[in-house]
């Protein structure tokens, strides 16, 4: 166990509906990162929030958005969901931002998101 | 535009043998590399990394290796172990935090 929790676990919608992904990271962490996993994929960075603000941004499309919240857990919000969104969404906690030295994520069980 | 390569989508090998584990990768600003375990139905562990200022990093039964002239780093597995079966991560990071993966190789180990 992490200590990175993700709900929920699972997630069936159609498309063109909206979501929300909920994460809580360790205790102490203030970085909490989103990556996507596509089928036979590796995981893709999508953003990265340290201590409530934005730090870095990947490939993440402009359906999507994230915040990080005052008790530092963050939400992954998916809008007018297409087939390829389905996906395995996977969020991450460490303790700093990172920089010029590496900080250690640890990683949540994921939410498979199916968009039928 | 594939930074990190992991050619090799499966391998089997038999228990107490070597597993050997190899990734690529294009940027010449990562510095930090690492290799994840991923079980099904969980999130990615950590498992060993090196830094670009070594070529040889060693913990327990794992091994990794960096060689920054050919961009490539490898992991090691002696001996290999059943429980060792998993889809592994290679993953680089350049300066800041986000992580490059892979698409992962899948490790079987025959008993």
């Amino acid at each position: 166990d992490s200590g990175v929790t993700q709900t929920p676990k699972h997630l069936i919608t159609a498309t063109g509906q909206r979501v929300t992904l909920r994460c809580s990271p360790r205790s102490g962490d203030l970085s909490v990162y989103w990556y996507q996993q596509s089928l036979d994929q590796g995981l893709q960075f999508l953003i990265q929030y340290y201590n409530g603000e934005e730090r870095a941004k990947g490939n993440i499309l402009e359906r999507f958005s994230a915040q990080q919240f005052p008790d530092l857990h963050s939400e992954l919000n998916l809008s007018s969901l297409e087939l390829g969104d389905s996906a395995l969404y996977f969020c991450a906690s460490s303790v700093g931002a990172g920089g010029t030295s590496y900080n250690e994520q640890f990683f949540g069980p994921g939410t498979r998101l199916t968009v039928l | 535009d594939q930074q990190v390569k992991q050619n090799s989508p499966s391998l089997s090998v038999q228990e107490g043998r070597i597993s050997i584990l190899n990734c690529d990768y294009t940027n010449s600003m990562f510095d930090y590399f690492l290799w994840y375990k991923k079980y099904p139905a969980e999130g990615p562990t950590f498992l060993i990394s090196i830094s670009s200022i070594k070529d040889k990093n060693e913990d327990g039964r794992f091994t990794v290796f960096l060689n920054k002239s050919a961009k490539h780093l490898s992991l090691h597995i002696v001996p290999s172990q059943p429980g060792d079966s998993a889809v592994y991560f290679c993953a680089a990071s350049g300066y800041g935090n986000k992580l490059v993966f892979g698409a992962g190789t899948i490790l079987r180990v025959k008993s």
